[in-house]
């Protein structure tokens, strides 16, 4: 079984300011991994995935996370936020084989203050 | 390329009603989730249908919640009767193997209401 635990809730940061998002995931057989953004009043949009290769996945948006074996974490990074990033944004993890069914963190508020 | 179709997007309904959600995947897609979402959660897997037939409905509460994917793209999911704890937002995600993993493609989400 896979669990998925997303520590901050909430995370306030000023315009133009770095942050980072922590995913930490728990699981007995590999899996992948995923950063999916919510905004109000929409479904669930795709931002990153992590299947191999590369421990950095990067976006054209200038979203990236890090996957850590070891620690078990795939945190996400933006260094540079803008008042439209203020969402929800929920880590998902996937076995790599049977059902690939998602399990998904609690999600973390971020809010970009001006 | 058009993305997952949910209808409609808003219902509110009195305890003990029926309702019903559609979900039409995306054109090819083989794979079907429903989930829900509780005000302040993640979204939790309700049913995955894998082209027509259930591939996982363990936590599906099959005393008041049905799904059916008839011939192997729309799919409706259906609550009867309503309770005051199934308020949230209903997700309809798709996927193909074909693309070589399982990306789910989510989409808007019917949000119900029960009063």
């Amino acid at each position: 079984a896979q669990s998925v635990t997303q520590l901050d809730s909430q995370v306030p940061v000023f315009e133009e300011a770095p942050v980072e998002l922590r995913c930490n995931y728990s699981s007995s057989v590999s899996v992948y991994l995923f950063w999916y953004v919510q905004y109000p009043n929409q479904g669930l949009q795709l931002l990153l995935k992590y299947l191999s290769g590369s421990t950095l996945v990067e976006s054209i948006n200038g979203f990236e996370a890090e996957f850590n074996k070891s620690q078990t974490s795939f945190h996400f990074r933006k260094p540079s936020v803008h008042i439209s990033d203020t969402a929800e944004y929920f880590c998902a993890v996937s076995p790599l084989s049977g059902t690939y069914k998602y399990i998904f963190g609690t999600g973390t508020r971020l809010k970009v203050l001006a | 390329e058009a993305g997952v179709a949910q209808s409609p997007r808003y219902k509110i309904i009195e305890k003990r009603q029926s309702v019903a959600f559609w979900c039409n995947p995306i054109s090819g897609h083989a794979t079907l989730y429903w989930y829900q979402q509780i005000l302040g959660q993640g979204p939790k897997l309700l049913i995955q249908f894998q082209n027509n037939g259930v591939v996982d409905d363990s936590q599906l509460p099959k005393d008041r919640f049905s799904a059916e994917r008839l011939k192997g793209v729309d799919s409706t999911l259906k609550i009867q009767p309503a309770k005051l704890e199934d308020s949230a937002v209903y997700l309809c995600a798709s996927s193909s193997r074909a693309e070589g993993t399982d990306t789910q493609y989510f989409g808007p989400g019917t949000r119900l209401t029960v009063l």
